[in-house]
């Protein structure tokens, strides 16, 4: 079964705009986290945020935050005024302490385009 | 923060033969370290997990002997494509973690093609 779900097809964003990308997850695992990567065409892996299962609070880092819905099982990345450099595939991850060595598993991504 | 390089960032070699690619924690130690392929367009998928020291664990429908990931040291890692094939070229990335670290660190990746 698939651990992480995006489903959204590639999205246009203009600039400054904000932008939201859906990610969900299946586990039974109570204690897991679940990361937010970005990769522009370069190909290297940038990380953005993390979101452990015990947090409280929706974690933010800059122009990003997750909205983190437990009960719903989603982790949303929302990126707030968005910029020409923010084109890039993003990939929703998670760990799971069960998933031995705390091995990532990854969605297949979503592709955000910023027009200007 | 962390970094964690690769060697070679792309390479090109020619069908049947091997090529090595070299993953390196250069400010921690790396306890654990990931080989994931991605192939255009698609998610990273993981290959094998290895721990220091340890033969590496690969994943379901991961040759073995065709990927063969030595990970001798705390900051290096290695992963040689035996007998390359056209099918073989993809992009080859590699995480590192350090232990008591749930955060992986990714290198920037080796493109391979095969002619």
């Amino acid at each position: 079964a698939q651990k992480i779900t995006q489903t959204q097809p590639g999205m246009f964003v203009q600039e400054k705009e904000a932008v939201t990308l859906d990610c969900t997850y299946d586990t039974s695992d109570p204690s897991y986290g679940l990361f937010w990567y970005k990769q522009p065409s370069s190909g290297e892996m940038i990380f953005l945020i993390y979101q452990g299962s015990y947090d409280q609070q929706n974690a933010t880092e800059g122009r990003y935050s997750l909205n983190f819905q437990k009960a719903r099982k989603s982790a949303n990345l929302v990126i707030s005024a968005s910029q020409l450099g923010d084109s890039a595939m993003y990939f929703c991850a998670m760990r799971e302490a069960s998933y031995g060595n705390n091995r990532l598993a990854f969605g297949k991504g979503n592709q955000v385009v910023v027009i200007p | 923060g962390a970094v964690v390089s690769q060697h070679p960032s792309w390479v090109i070699c020619k069908s049947g033969t091997s090529v090595k690619i070299e993953c390196r924690s250069l400010d921690f130690q790396a306890t654990t370290m990931f080989w994931y392929r991605q192939f255009p367009k698609q998610s990273l998928m993981l290959m094998a997990t290895s721990n220091e020291g340890s033969k590496a664990t690969y994943e379901q429908g991961v040759e073995k002997d065709k990927f063969l990931i030595n990970h001798a040291s705390l900051t290096l890692s290695t992963l040689t494509v035996t007998s390359a094939h056209p099918e073989d070229s993809s992009f080859y990335i590699c995480s590192a973690r350090s232990q008591g670290d749930y955060e992986q660190y990714f290198g920037p990746g080796t493109r391979l093609t095969v002619t």
